[in-house]
């Protein structure tokens, strides 16, 4: 049972576009939402997070959107670059609760950005 | 430089033949853990540990081990690997474990078992 789904497996945008990378939970108790991005060959690294009692965090180019009563959230990429292709995974914690750090992921999206 | 290591990186192996994994950290961390990613899946934790000598398990332990004696470091044990192990691993660390904390993750490491 996939509690956190990013039902794009990839996504292509251009240069200097914006890019939007969607996720959906079904957890309720999920209360605070990550971002992590991970190149080839390399670990995943922390983006950008937001909680659950804000609907929107903001971060150079990079925000994420918290629709709560949808259960969705999205990041956008404004503008994007050739160095942001890489797979994005969306993250899901109960950072209230007693899930001790375990963090519950999506599929990943690859997004390719082209020159 | 504040990193996760893990060894080895790459890691052929024949069903049966135990394996470690090993994971360290130099943050100071209490909070330690570890995925597996695999495809269509995205990362799912293994087990995770709290601090020196707590640890639990996670989403998908059948088949894994891991101990915590020393802050920094936390290995992953297979006694009797199988094919369905075959996987990139990936351990992580955070402050605390509280959820908001940021966990940084290792480089991985990539298995299979013939």
């Amino acid at each position: 049972d996939q509690q956190v789904k990013q039902n794009s497996p990839s996504l292509s945008v251009q240069e200097g576009r914006i890019s939007i990378l969607n996720c959906d939970y079904t957890n309720s108790m999920f209360d605070y939402f990550l971002w992590y991005k991970k190149y080839p060959a390399e670990g995943p690294t922390f983006l950008i997070s937001i909680s659950s009692i804000k609907d929107k965090n903001e971060d150079g180019r990079f925000t994420v959107f918290l629709n709560k009563s949808a259960k969705h959230l999205s990041l956008h990429i404004v503008p994007s670059q050739p160095g942001d292709s890489a797979v994005y995974f969306c993250a899901a914690s109960d950072a209230g609760g007693t899930s001790y750090g375990k963090l519950t992921f999506g599929q990943g999206t690859i997004l390719t950005v082209h020159p | 430089e504040a990193q996760v290591t893990q060894n080895p990186r790459y890691l052929i192996t024949v069903t049966g033949k135990k394996l470690t994994v090993t994971c360290s950290q130099n943050m100071n961390h209490e909070y330690m853990s570890w995925y597996r990613q695999d495809p269509g899946l995205g990362l799912r934790q293994i087990y995770y540990s709290m601090n020196v000598e707590v640890t639990d398990k996670g989403d998908v332990p059948e088949g894994y081990k891991v101990s915590r004696k020393e802050k920094r470091n936390f290995p992953l044990i297979l006694e009797s690997p199988s094919p369905n192990q075959t996987s990139l691993y990936f351990c992580a660390s955070s402050l605390s474990g509280q959820g908001a904390d940021t966990q940084y993750f290792g480089p991985g490491t990539r298995l299979t078992v013939l």
